[in-house]
């Protein structure tokens, strides 16, 4: 069985700061990890994923992410945020079992103060 | 590229009607997946198909069920629906069927159920 807990539903920064979005994970099987972004009355587009080798991942528009096995973690970071970041972020999780599925967290919302 | 598109974007049911979502994949891709995301939640898996066969389920009850064709697009249908059935319904393509393959997202479909 695999689970995602993303710690904190709202995030909120002001423009130019360090973005942190926080994802555990907890998964029977080694973890592919994922972090797709949600814009207002769109579909998930994706940011980064982790399968296996370095821990850690660069994605687009200046996101990263760090798999941390012991903490069982990946959390998500950006050193300055920009406006256009404003949106819904939720991290993912599948795994090694024959059966192709992700497993969303319930999503972070991330609003950047101007 | 053609991305994922899904028809219609918007459908207002009453509780017992059926309902059928469509989608077309990315070109090239052979594998869709259908999520379930209700307000304010991250998605769920409901179903995957490959070469027209289902592929993996989740924890959603035989009233939903699908259809590949042969040109890889999909139908998600949906009989005697419930209240709890109103949710934005996404549809994902990806190349193949493995756990690190990355999903493609369309934009969605609201369905309402009054």
């Amino acid at each position: 069985a695999q689970s995602v807990t993303q710690l904190g539903s709202h995030v909120s920064v002001s423009e130019g700061a360090l973005v942190l979005l926080r994802c555990n994970y907890s998964s029977s099987v080694p973890p592919y990890l994922f972090w797709y972004v949600q814009y207002p009355n769109q579909g998930l587009q994706l940011l980064l994923k982790y399968t296996t080798g370095a821990t850690l991942v660069k994605g687009i528009n200046g996101f990263e992410a760090e798999f941390k096995k012991s903490e069982t973690s990946f959390h998500l970071t950006k050193p300055s945020a920009h406006m256009s970041d404003a949106a819904e972020y939720f991290c993912a999780v599948t795994g090694a079992t024959g059966r192709r599925a992700l497993t969303f967290g319930s999503g972070t919302r991330l609003q950047v103060q101007p | 590229e053609t991305g994922v598109t899904q028809s219609p974007t918007h459908l207002i049911k009453t509780r017992g009607q059926q309902v059928t979502l469509r989608c077309s994949s990315q070109s090239g891709h052979n594998t869709v997946s259908w999520y379930q995301q209700a307000l304010g939640q991250g998605p769920q898996f409901i179903f995957q198909y490959y070469r027209e066969e289902e592929n993996g389920r989740g924890n959603f009850p035989p009233r939903f069920s699908g259809l590949q064709f042969p040109n890889y697009s999909s139908e998600l249908n949906v009989n005697a629906l419930e209240l709890d059935d109103s949710a934005l319904y996404l549809c994902a393509s990806s190349l193949r069927t493995g756990e690190d393959s990355p999903l493609h997202f369309g934009n969605g479909t609201r369905l309402t159920v009054t």
